[in-house]
């Protein structure tokens, strides 16, 4: 299985509802980074938290790590319509050299 | 405005045939990477290059081969041994500068090779 695995796969919200997704991974990492793909186009960096950090925000974002655990979540708040898209974790493994780990993804669809 | 650029977005060849997908940056950045996505599913990295004329395996490098002539391009070239080349295809690059992992990626917005 993939280092980073995105849980659930996909979540359908009604527009001002939260989202929640949740990302985990099994060795080491340096850091762990969070994209948007909205479809047929490009990656888009959300953000990236440190191993030694346990919360950031970003705007109506909300990333947790818990290293422990070896997992870290993604909450979008008040959410709209143009939030609907997949949304990827990827990690840097401290034993990988120069490159991320990509998880298979959460499709969020948001209802107006 | 500063980027990535894929192209072209849409490409159609019939198996057997090799073919090289372009990508060039603007951005500066030292490293480069190529990435296919498969429908419903995450990314696996082909091949990247952190500096010109140097360049590393992926995950999945079989039946691909690339080329990093000059630090703003990284040309991907889909060869007829690439058993199951339809797929998405993204570059992205980063600025290693600002440290060995600590960067994000910045992406292209990814050309989509059908093979028949």
């Amino acid at each position: 299985s993939q280092q980073g695995e995105e849980d659930p796969q996909a979540l359908s919200i009604q527009e001002g509802e939260n989202a929640t997704m949740n990302c985990s991974y099994k060795t080491s990492i340096n850091n762990l980074q969070w994209y948007r793909q909205n479809s047929g186009r490009g990656l888009v960096h959300l953000i990236l938290i440190r191993s030694n950090e346990r919360e950031k925000h970003s705007g109506r974002l909300r990333v947790t790590l818990d290293t422990s655990k070896k997992s870290s979540s993604l909450l979008i708040t008040a959410s709209r319509a143009a939030d609907t898209a997949s949304y990827f974790c990827a990690t840097a493994l401290k034993a990988a050299g120069n490159k991320l780990t990509f998880g298979g993804g959460t499709r969020v669809l948001v209802k107006p | 405005d500063g980027g990535i650029t894929q192209s072209p977005k849409y490409l159609f060849r019939k198996e057997g045939q090799n073919v090289t997908l372009s990508c060039e940056q603007n951005l500066n950045h030292d490293a480069m990477y190529w990435y296919r996505q498969d429908p419903g599913q995450g990314l696996r990295l082909i091949y990247y290059s952190q500096i010109v004329n140097d360049f590393q395996k992926g995950d999945i490098a079989e039946g691909y081969s690339v080329s990093r002539e000059k630090k703003e391009s990284f040309p991907l070239t889909v060869t007829s041994a690439q058993k199951n080349p339809t797929a998405f295809y993204l570059c992205a690059s980063r600025a290693t500068s600002t440290g060995t992992y600590n960067s994000p990626l910045h992406f292209g917005n990814g050309t989509r090779l059908t093979v028949t």
